[in-house]
C-alpha cells in the first residue's frame, strides 16, 4: 500500500527566502506525482504535475523534482511571498490507477513580512 | 475558469438527516469521478470512485450504504451522506481527470458540519 509523507509538517519563513518542501513515497511504481496548494477553507489548486518519466517541472517561481528510484520529490519555491502561505500537498498517482491519488500529510507554509 | 464545480460549499445539518453534495465537470465529459474526504488536520483520503451508469467503487472502510453515490450523467456525480452523524463532519471534495496521467482537477470542496 502506497504511503506518502511530507516533511516538514509546518514551516515559517520570512518573505524573500527560497525554500524546499519534501515528499517521500514508499512504492516507486508510480505513474505520476502532483503538487497541490490548499488554502484554508478552500479546494485544491494544481501546481505542478510530473510524469514518472520526468525528472522535474517548472512553473514560475516553482520547481518540482522527482527521483522515482529513491521515492522522493521536492518542491522548490523561490523568493517566497506572503501570498504563498498555504498548505502544500503532494499526491501520487499509482501505476494502473493514475486517477486515484494517494495524498501526503501536507506542509503548512507561513511566509511572514 | 473552474473545470469542476462542487455545491454546496458549506452545509450544516442536524444529526440523522441526509445531505447531498453535487460535483459537476464543466469542461469535459467524465465517465469517472472521485470522492475524497479530509478530516481536520489530516490529509485527503479517497472514499470512492464514481462510475457513470454503474455502481460506485468504494475504498476499504467506507460504508456504501451510508455514502450513496450517483453518477447518472457524464457531467454530474452526487454524494449523499445518509443519516449523518457528528463524526461525518468533514471536508468532502471531488476530482475529475487524470486519464493517461494528465492533470487531475478538483472541485472547490464542501464543508459538512453535523450538529
Amino acid at each position: 500500500k502506497q504511503e506518502v509523507t511530507q516533511i516538514p509538517a509546518a514551516l515559517s519563513v520570512p518573505e524573500g527566502e527560497n525554500l524546499v518542501l519534501n515528499c517521500s513515497f514508499t512504492d516507486s511504481a508510480i505513474y505520476n506525482l502532483q503538487w497541490f496548494r490548499q488554502d484554508p477553507g478552500k479546494g485544491l489548486t494544481s501546481l505542478l504535475l510530473i510524469q514518472s518519466s520526468q525528472r522535474e517541472q517548472t512553473s514560475g517561481r516553482l520547481n518540482a523534482s522527482l527521483d522515482k528510484s529513491s521515492g522522493r520529490s521536492t518542491l522548490y519555491i523561490a523568493a517566497s511571498q506572503p501570498g504563498d502561505s498555504a498548505t502544500y500537498l503532494c499526491a501520487v498517482g499509482n501505476t494502473g490507477t493514475a486517477s486515484k491519488l494517494t495524498f501526503g500529510t501536507g506542509t503548512r507554509l507561513q511566509v511572514t513580512l | 475558469g473552474a473545470v469542476v464545480s462542487q455545491h454546496p460549499s458549506w452545509v450544516i445539518c442536524k444529526s440523522g438527516t441526509s445531505v447531498k453534495i453535487e460535483c459537476r465537470s464543466l469542461d469535459f465529459q467524465a465517465t469517472t469521478m472521485f470522492w475524497y474526504r479530509q478530516f481536520p488536520k489530516q490529509s485527503l483520503m479517497l472514499m470512492a470512485t464514481s462510475n457513470e451508469g454503474s455502481k460506485a467503487t468504494y475504498e476499504q472502510g467506507v460504508e456504501k450504504d451510508k455514502f450513496l453515490i450517483n453518477h447518472a450523467s457524464l457531467t454530474l456525480s452526487t454524494l449523499t451522506v445518509t443519516s449523518a452523524h457528528p463524526e461525518d463532519s468533514s471536508f468532502y471534495i471531488c476530482s475529475v481527470g487524470g486519464w493517461s496521467g494528465n492533470t487531475i482537477y478538483f472541485g472547490e470542496g464542501s464543508w459538512l458540519t453535523v450538529v
